[in-house]
């Protein structure tokens, strides 16, 4: 199973942009790379996924690179409420069934 | 539209015992897949249940097993239960397709001494 490298910790501003990089060096052609995110005593909630393409949605905006080796998750103005553990994850859509996360980055909002 | 639920909140069971724990599908979903989460790491995923059927497993022993009926709902049980197992317990539901998104519950507390 294709794995991903994440840093264990970032630390932002509030009302600043965060980038949250994740490696994943050995992705295959059928893999779809997952972000989710879990809040304090909370299950994860999910954020954005894509293939090839950057994606946008009301929560964050995603950036693949040309070679699918690595990601970006954006935030574009963090809050408080973004303070949260986040999970990049491959997904084969050959494997529906399988899901596996790393140890995700930890992001700590600065008021 | 309800979203996933889980009970119980919280367990506490001794060691050797078996446990059971209830998962409630957002509705409309026909996938169910369960997690085990340690103190301090990702969730692990123990296996899926689609269609009633176990539909692939992770790196879990048989003495965790699963249930999933007709109206989605889902158990996982837990026989011979040891300290390790002490962790949170999540599960997902989904519709089963191509990077279909899971939601998942708050999950169950469990503790064994």
């Amino acid at each position: 199973d294709a794995k991903t490298t994440q840093p264990n910790s970032m630390e932002s501003n509030e009302e600043e942009p965060v980038h949250l990089p994740c490696n994943h060096s050995t992705i295959s052609g059928t893999d779809y790379i997952h972000w989710y995110r879990q809040l304090p005593s909370q299950g994860p909630e999910y954020v954005i996924h894509g293939l090839t393409s950057n994606v946008n949605n009301r929560m964050a905006s995603l950036a693949i690179a040309e070679d699918r080796k690595s990601s970006t998750l954006i935030l574009h103005r963090a809050t408080l409420r973004d303070a949260a553990v986040y999970y990049c994850i491959l997904r084969d859509v050959r494997n529906f069934n399988k899901f596996y996360f790393g140890s995700g980055t930890k992001l700590n909002v600065k008021p | 539209e309800t979203g996933v639920t889980q009970s119980p909140t919280h367990l506490i069971k001794t060691r050797g015992q078996q446990v059971t724990l209830r998962c409630s599908s957002q509705s409309g979903h026909n996938t169910v897949s369960w997690y085990q989460q340690a103190l301090g790491q990702g969730p692990q995923f123990i296996f899926q249940y689609y269609r009633e059927e176990e539909n692939g497993r992770g790196n879990f022993p048989p003495r965790f097993s699963g249930l999933q009926f007709p109206n989605y709902s889902s158990e996982l049980n837990v026989n011979a239960l040891e300290l390790d197992d002490s962790a949170l317990y999540l599960c997902a539901s989904s519709l089963v397709g191509t990077g279909s998104e899971q939601y998942f519950g708050p999950g169950t507390r469990l503790t064994v001494t």
